[in-house]
């Protein structure tokens, strides 16, 4: 079965900093790979995805994500961060093609301090 | 993508009743999830439902306390049975087409 880890917690940023979220995931096959983000009271709300084709993803509202295959990794990154982009994200991994349900990681809580 | 409507958004029960969370999709789809979110975690799979037949529970997940309907391959309900504080979670709905659509989610609170 698949597996997603997030490495960091709690992410603590000035505006204007750079922003790299980690997320490794554990399967044999290819994968489809998501982020998604919650802001404070909301619900979940997708950022990007990965299917297939060039690994460097653009998401929504500045975000990117890079697949590396050979790391088993989707990394989530922004050049500088905004004090909006507080919130919840979620790195998510499903086989691809399969329509099996997501599977979540722990989340990184992103603070943006103005 | 799909669009979800889930309702209701919030609620407040007393412990010992049951809720049901009723999600529509604007689209025919073979799969439909539910999630819970407990406060300050990531979200836990519930059951996968498919129309026509039985859903399918998680681990740690049973049918008594969570039955699901899928009468048609645009609804389902999920209820919450027999409530406890412990059951006080956010309940997502989802579907599986591209992007993995989610509904807005429903905030429970158990008193």
């Amino acid at each position: 079965a698949q597996s997603v880890s997030q490495h960091n917690h709690h992410v603590i940023l000035s505006e204007a900093a750079s922003l790299e979220l980690g997320c490794n995931y554990s399967y044999g096959g290819t994968v489809n790979l998501f982020w998604y983000v919650q802001y404070p009271g909301q619900h979940l709300q997708l950022l990007l995805k990965y299917f297939s084709g060039d690994p460097l993803v653009k998401g929504i509202k500045g975000f990117e994500a890079e697949f590396i295959k050979s790391k088993f990794s989707f990394n989530l990154r922004k050049p500088s961060v905004q004090w909006s982009d507080t919130a919840e994200y979620f790195c998510a991994v499903v086989p691809a093609r399969s329509f099996q349900k997501l599977v979540f990681g722990t989340g990184t809580r992103l603070l943006v301090s103005p | 993508s799909a669009v979800i409507s889930q309702k209701p958004s919030r609620d407040i029960c007393q412990r010992g009743t049951s809720l049901t969370i009723q999600c529509q999709v604007d689209s025919q789809v073979t799969m439909m999830f539910w999630y819970r979110q407990q406060p300050g975690q990531s979200l836990t799979l519930i059951a996968t439902a498919n129309q026509g037949s039985e859903a399918t529970y998680e681990s740690g997940f049973v049918i008594d306390k969570f039955p699901i309907s899928r009468p048609n391959l645009t609804f389902s309900t999920l209820t919450v049975s027999n409530m406890s504080p412990e059951d006080s979670s956010i309940y997502l709905c989802s579907v599986g087409t591209d992007g993995y659509t989610f509904g807005s989610g429903t905030r429970l609170t158990v008193v």
